[in-house]
């Protein structure tokens, strides 16, 4: 079953408008969560890595005040995108830290289109 | 910066022929993981191989990783044309960031 549960799966919405992604994590408790986006056949690139109660880490090149993180308890971490613009139209992908050496596993993704 | 390079960015092939990416990476790892992603969907999990590991199997893949050269290959026997997708490599060196190589386009005809 899914290990990672990610949603909205599909976002439009007009230029100007927040949009808020929640990212749960099923199985286990994840005291970090990586954020990553990938634009049209690209590769993931992580955005900023959220840790349980304290500030995210956000990766160069990506503004902290565009990109909310919040990050409340040990199964559930929210990426906001304000104010977004057409630019911000991605795909944006979840990932709890694995336990051990386990794999990594990702949520569903969320495809964002700002019109 | 994306750590990982990957080889070829796309692949053709026909149903039955055997697949090969190569992927290479920059810095020591702890370990690497292959992911296939079909379009517009999420990464499903493949296979993780640690740093002390030369290869390993699940089905029809098969990994191997070589250290010395800081490359891994993802090889798919008997491909199905279900198997089209993209394929990247990530890798970590401990901290569970992982950084993502920059793919391999595969399509398998039928």
């Amino acid at each position: 079953g899914a290990v990672v549960s990610q949603h909205p799966s599909w976002v439009i919405c007009k230029s100007g408008t927040s949009v808020k992604i929640e990212c749960r994590s099923l199985d286990f408790q994840a005291t970090t969560m990586f954020w990553y986006r990938q634009f049209p056949k690209q590769s993931l690139m992580l955005m900023a890595t959220s840790n349980e109660g304290s500030k995210a880490t956000y990766e160069q090149g990506v503004e902290k005040d565009k990109f909310l993180i919040n990050h409340a308890s040990l199964t559930l971490s929210t990426l906001t995108v304000t104010s977004a613009h057409p630019e911000d139209s991605s795909f944006y992908i979840c990932s709890p830290s694995p336990m051990g050496n386990q794999p990594q596993h990702f949520g569903d993704g969320t495809r964002l289109s700002i019109l | 910066s994306q750590q990982g390079e990957e080889d070829p960015q796309a692949l053709s092939i026909q149903e039955g022929e055997n697949a090969t990416m190569n992927c290479s990476y920059k810095t020591s790892i702890n370990n690497l993981q292959w992911y296939r992603q079909n379009s517009g969907r999420g990464l499903v999990h493949l296979i993780l191989i640690r740093s002390n590991e030369r290869e390993k199997h699940s089905g029809r893949l098969r990994v191997t990783l070589d250290t010395s050269k800081k490359s891994s290959s993802l090889l798919i026997t008997a491909s199905w044309a279900a198997d089209t997708a993209s394929y990247f490599c990530a890798t970590t060196s401990g901290t569970y960031k992982y950084i993502f190589g920059t793919g391999t386009r595969l399509k398998v005809l039928a």
